[in-house]
């Protein structure tokens, strides 16, 4: 069964411009969560999708955005790059959202590193 | 405040001893507490999950949860050079349904 797979990778962005991620979930899972990790504020939640539709978002500016397609996968977008974005953005996904699981359970994808010179 | 509240570390055992690993967090109406474990350049997983108050183990590995305390606890029996890793504790938030992540403690469990 494949993970969730993050592209690109890596990727190097110079201030000002703008970049997108892409994530595929696991077959069946409907729901996208992102977090951005950095090694100072650890894992921070970006947003959570289920079924197309964001359920809730972090406490980030409107900088970032994102999407979900009708087959789960979903595409992160971060405008106007400043230095502090470097970080590693996670994608993770589960069957369900996690507030209908409860299980906690959320499958990490290998994530995209960002740095922003 | 920080939603959840880790010691980030890093903690040094001895191989063989008992690593204690804790948590706090903010928000009392939560009810569902995870643990997940993350290598050196890998992405996290999830090792233990907990949802009432008391212990839960499976195998070396023993969660404690304190709702009154607002505390959680991870337990590693017999730690071995493979647990070496940052663990994180997460707790699915009781006013967005999301789960928040501490910053993570390394335990590094040297031989």
């Amino acid at each position: 069964k494949a993970g969730v797979t993050q592209t690109p990778r890596y990727l190097i962005k110079t201030r000002g411009q703008q970049v997108t991620l892409s994530c595929s979930p696991i077959s069946g899972h409907r729901s996208v969560s992102w977090y951005q990790q950095t090694p100072g504020q650890g894992l921070q939640f970006l947003f959570e999708y289920f079924s197309e539709t964001q359920r809730n978002k972090g406490n980030f500016p409107g900088r970032f955005s994102g999407r979900q397609f009708s087959n789960s996968r979903s595409e992160m977008n971060v405008s106007t790059l400043e230095l502090g974005d470097s970080a590693l953005y996670l994608c993770a996904s589960s069957r369900v959202g996690v507030r209908e699981s409860n299980t906690g359970e959320l499958f990490f994808g290998e994530g995209s590193r960002l740095t922003v010179l | 405040q920080k939603e959840v509240e880790q010691n980030s570390g890093p903690l040094s055992v001895p191989e063989g001893a008992i690593a204690s690993l804790n948590c706090t967090y903010s928000d009392r109406v939560s009810q569902s507490f995870f643990w997940y474990r993350q290598y050196s350049g890998k992405s996290p997983e999830l090792i233990m999950s907990i949802y009432s108050n008391g212990d839960k183990e499976d195998g070396r590995f023993t969660a404690q949860l304190n709702k009154a305390s607002q505390y959680v606890s991870l337990l590693i029996r017999d730690s071995q050079p493979s647990d070496s890793a940052t663990y994180l504790c997460a707790v699915i938030g009781g006013s967005q349904g999301n789960l928040i992540f501490g910053k993570g403690t390394k335990l590094s469990v040297k031989p």
